[in-house]
């Protein structure tokens, strides 16, 4: 089982404030790197998927950043929105296996 | 037209007895997986399964098994349900190869009384 971890583990913030969080994941036998979105009571759905080292992806107000040989990356969200509460996984897909590898999960509660 | 879909969506049982939760996927992925959630939310990889391979976390108890009729169904199966049980499954597939995102089903929540 690799070690796949996210912090913080949870975060308020006020409507309006930017935000930022982290996964890190093994530096070695890298393949792809997942971020989700986990709504309560849905299931997760992807975010962005990520493979290239320097690679940045952006979708609306939320972007992501990944640094495969350091073994990071940073999902970032501007102006945050109480739409945007919800739980942010990160998922490394290693390239020695056929599995993901989920981090804990940053909490994002956007405070109105 | 649901891509991964999961029954029952709730489960109540009695300590003991045996049940099965059944996943199917119907976007030709090659591999299917079970995830629980835990009592912290997170999410923990049981099983991951290609026609191919199965890998098994080790931690999981062998009470717990994956069954695949065909590659577009992942059952899971639990035999002597206990208490600490209870919990969210998750059934998910995705296209391994190519390393792209996998897709969820809705969860099945399981409570053991």
């Amino acid at each position: 089982i690799l070690n796949v971890e996210q912090s913080p583990q949870s975060l308020h913030v006020q409507e309006g404030d930017s935000t930022n969080f982290t996964c890190s994941f093994p530096s070695s036998n890298f393949y792809a790197l997942h971020w989700y979105r986990w709504e309560t009571a849905k299931s997760p759905e992807a975010l962005f998927v990520m493979t290239l080292n320097g690679d940045e992806k952006k979708k609306g107000r939320i972007s992501a950043t990944l640094n495969t040989k350091e073994g990071y990356s940073y999902l970032y969200i501007k102006g945050s929105q109480p739409e945007d509460s919800a739980t942010y996984l990160c998922a490394f897909f290693p390239n020695t296996g056929n599995q993901f590898y989920f981090g804990t999960g940053t909490s994002l509660t956007v405070i109105p | 037209d649901t891509a991964v879909s999961q029954t029952p969506k709730y489960l109540v049982t009695q300590m003991g007895n045996d049940k099965s939760i059944k996943c199917e996927q119907n976007l030709g992925h090659d591999t299917m997986y079970w995830y629980k959630q835990d009592s912290k939310k997170f999410l923990k990889i049981m099983f991951s399964y290609n026609n191919k391979e199965l890998i098994i976390n080790e931690t999981v108890p062998n009470r717990f098994s994956p069954k695949s009729p065909d590659k577009a169904h992942l059952n899971l199966h639990i035999n002597s349900l206990e208490l600490g049980d209870s919990a969210v499954y998750f059934c998910a597939s995705s296209h391994t190869g190519l390393g792209t995102e996998a897709f969820f089903g809705q969860g099945t929540r399981l409570t053991v009384v």
